[in-house]
């Protein structure tokens, strides 16, 4: 079956520092691939995606690259804002848009960002 | 345009009891999957509706089950309730056909079972 493996937290980093936060696959087809973030009361939002090998998928300064080689999607931001604590979660569909399998969500990786 | 809603926030129940957990889903969305997120844990996918029907479902047992209405409004109901169902249960809307979108969440409600 699917599964996603992300690093385990909490991560703890400096405002302004750079910040990767790794995520790897499996998966028995092409799946299309999402960073997910949830804030602390809130629901999940939709943080960037992916949904072919190659593409690069962005938003706020996050950004994270499809490569089916390695099957991962590693989540990186070049300088890191206190707002960025949460926990973020990698996750994957088998059909673009989250098909009717649903999303197979990481475990999630709590970011600590200390000013 | 309205957001994917919960009701309620919080519930606690008693094992061996029934759950009903209510969503609404975001205005122009025709499609609704409930997740279950225990403490520490990413979400899992319980089941997905679309025009009325449960069109997928994850790794839960029967007990677990759901409804869409013509509003393409949901609900998830829990019988026998265990103390391991103890989570915040998500409901995601989004739309299928022309315009896929992505799933919207809305922000859970978290059960306890005593």
């Amino acid at each position: 079956g699917n599964s996603v493996t992300q690093m385990e937290g909490p991560v703890t980093l400096s405002e302004e520092a750079f910040l990767t936060i790794n995520c790897t696959y499996t998966a028995t087809g092409y799946p299309s691939l999402f960073w997910y973030v949830q804030y602390p009361g809130e629901g999940l939002q939709l943080l960037l995606k992916a949904t072919k090998a190659d593409d690069k998928g962005s938003n706020k300064g996050f950004e994270a690259t499809y490569r089916k080689e390695t099957t991962s999607f590693h989540l990186e931001k070049g300088s890191v804002q206190v707002s960025d604590s949460a926990v973020y979660f990698c996750a994957l569909s088998e059909r673009a848009g989250g098909g009717a399998d649903g999303l197979t969500f990481g475990k999630g990786t709590h970011l600590i960002i200390q000013p | 345009e309205t957001g994917v809603t919960q009701s309620p926030t919080h519930l606690i129940k008693t094992r061996g009891q029934q759950v009903t957990l209510r969503c609404s889903s975001q205005s122009g969305h025709n499609t609704v999957s409930w997740y279950q997120q225990a403490l520490g844990q990413g979400p899992q996918f319980i089941f997905q509706y679309y025009r009325e029907e449960e069109n997928g479902r994850g790794n839960f047992p029967p007990r677990f089950s759901g409804l869409q209405f013509p509003n393409y409004s949901s609900e998830l109901n829990v019988n026998a309730l265990e103390l391991d169902d103890s989570a915040l249960y998500l409901c995601a809307s989004r739309s299928i056909g022309q315009g896929t979108t992505e799933a919207f969440f809305g922000q859970g409600t978290r059960l306890t079972v005593v």
